[in-house]
């Protein structure tokens, strides 16, 4: 069966600090996947969504940029966080259809 | 501009009664809709979807309703349970790689 994995489950950066977060799906091959953030009180925006291995599409202009260096491997980073990077950010994967949510991370930029 | 709209922010209702959570859309290509539910600290879980060619799918208490002619779709739980209490979620399909835009969620309450 198929598992997706994030972590950090929590984290607390200072302002201007980097950030890199992981996401790895576990059995299935060649899967979307996809980065989502849902701020407090606001519903889920979709940041970034890869079809393939170094293949990121971006979907709103922002201060983090997505990776995808192997199949099942997905990555959220920023060179320097601001205030308002900080949220629940999510990962999910769908092998075309509905799409399946890791946990999430919760991100606290003080 | 909002492509899909949950206008209640919230709903509480009494156990074993039926709760209705409702979905506006603006765009009538959307050809593929799903409700999600969420608790706090965790990533959403698929619940149930609905293609446009059907107006109506179920699934034990879940019952989706699609109205293609007024843009609409509403989730119906039946009899509700405390466990129901949660933030719900509807999405569309839009574009390719199976994006999907949520709405903002409405938080149910199912109250004893």
């Amino acid at each position: 069966s198929q598992t997706i994995h994030q972590w950090p489950a929590t984290l607390v950066q200072p302002v201007g600090s980097p950030l890199s977060l992981e996401c790895t799906v576990e059995g299935t091959s060649n899967p979307n996947l996809y980065w989502y953030r849902q701020a407090a009180g606001r519903g889920l925006q979709l940041l970034f969504y890869s079809v393939g291995i170094g293949q990121i599409s971006s979907e709103v202009p922002q201060n983090l940029s997505a990776s995808r260096p192997q199949d099942r491997q997905f990555i959220l980073s920023s060179k320097k966080l601001l205030l308002s990077d900080s949220g629940f950010y999510l990962c999910a994967w769908s092998p075309g259809g509905y799409q399946y949510f890791g946990p999430g991370t919760r991100l606290l930029v003080l | 501009d909002q492509q899909v709209k949950q206008n209640s922010p919230s709903l509480s209702v009494q156990e074993g009664r039926i709760s209705i959570l409702n979905c506006d859309y603006t765009n009538s290509m959307f050809d593929y809709f799903l409700w999600y539910k969420k608790y706090p600290a965790e990533g959403p879980t698929f619940l149930i979807s609905i293609s446009s060619i059907k107006d109506k799918n179920e699934d034990g208490r879940f019952t989706v309703f699609l109205n293609k002619s007024a843009k609409h779709l509403s989730l119906h739980i039946v009899p509700s349970q405390p466990g129901d209490s949660a933030v719900y979620f509807c999405a569309v399909v839009t574009g390719t790689a199976s994006k999907l835009t949520f709405g903002t969620g409405t938080r149910l309450q199912v109250t004893l």
